[in-house]
């Protein structure tokens, strides 16, 4: 299997501006998340799907960042509009079941927004 | 409120000695630590990881300490090769076996290996 993959690898963009992320998790694995990376607070947890449901999204952290997972092999996490302090790593992480704590993240996008 | 720390965020080694990274957490509930290892413009990946039920575990050149009653827990890397330099993260779960999204990550910290 290819791994967790994310696109695009690097965004530059504008304040204001909508940004999308993609992921495609490891074929099989049920469990799905969205991380951010900062200096400040090392790895957040954005949000949470099993089986394609949205399960936490307690730490999405405002109204203009949502997520969806139309199916077992895409999502997507969404900034609209965009602002500098979303400046960030985003990670997506896929696992094995909903006991398993061993997560497979993806290279991450590196999201810049001047 | 970071319930999982890691103090340093950076170290230097020289190749051939031990590594030691630190990692403290504040919630009592915790019972199951995982390290994961980071290379520049790649995602984390899993190295190792202990349960409660246990003080050490040991995988290879790697070896992880817990230590319950200080909320402490380390990563003996011995001994350290290039190839180790990367950021390391501490994650922390309660109730082992509730799945990943239960997880508390660190702040990471950067380690480099000098020849």
């Amino acid at each position: 299997d290819a791994g967790v993959i994310q696109s695009p690898r690097h965004e530059v963009t504008e304040m204001g501006q909508e940004v999308t992320l993609r992921c495609k998790p490891i074929s099989g694995h049920d469990s799905l998340f969205w991380y951010r990376q900062t200096m400040m607070r090392g790895l957040e947890l954005l949000i949470y799907f099993n089986n394609n449901v949205p399960i936490d999204d307690s730490g999405m952290p405002e109204d203009r960042f949502s997520a969806k997972m139309p199916n077992a092999s895409f999502s997507t996490l969404k900034i609209q509009p965009s602002e500098p302090r979303d400046s960030a790593v985003y990670f997506c992480a896929s696992s094995e079941g909903t006991t398993n704590e061993k997560l497979f993240f993806g290279s991450g996008t590196q999201l810049s927004v001047l | 409120d970071q319930q999982v720390k890691q103090n340093s965020p950076s170290l230097s080694v020289q190749e051939g000695r031990i590594s030691i990274l630190n990692c403290d957490y504040t919630n009592s509930m915790f019972d199951y630590f995982l390290w994961y290892k980071k290379y520049p413009a790649e995602g984390p990946t899993f190295l190792i990881s202990i349960s409660s039920i246990k003080d050490k575990n040991e995988d290879g050149r790697f070896t992880v300490f817990l230590n319950k009653s200080a909320k402490h827990l380390s990563l003996h890397i011995v001994p350290s090769q290039p190839g180790d330099s990367a950021v390391y993260f501490c994650a922390a779960s309660p109730l082992g076996g509730q799945g990943a999204q239960k997880l508390v990550f660190g702040q990471g910290t950067r380690l480099t290996i000098n020849p």
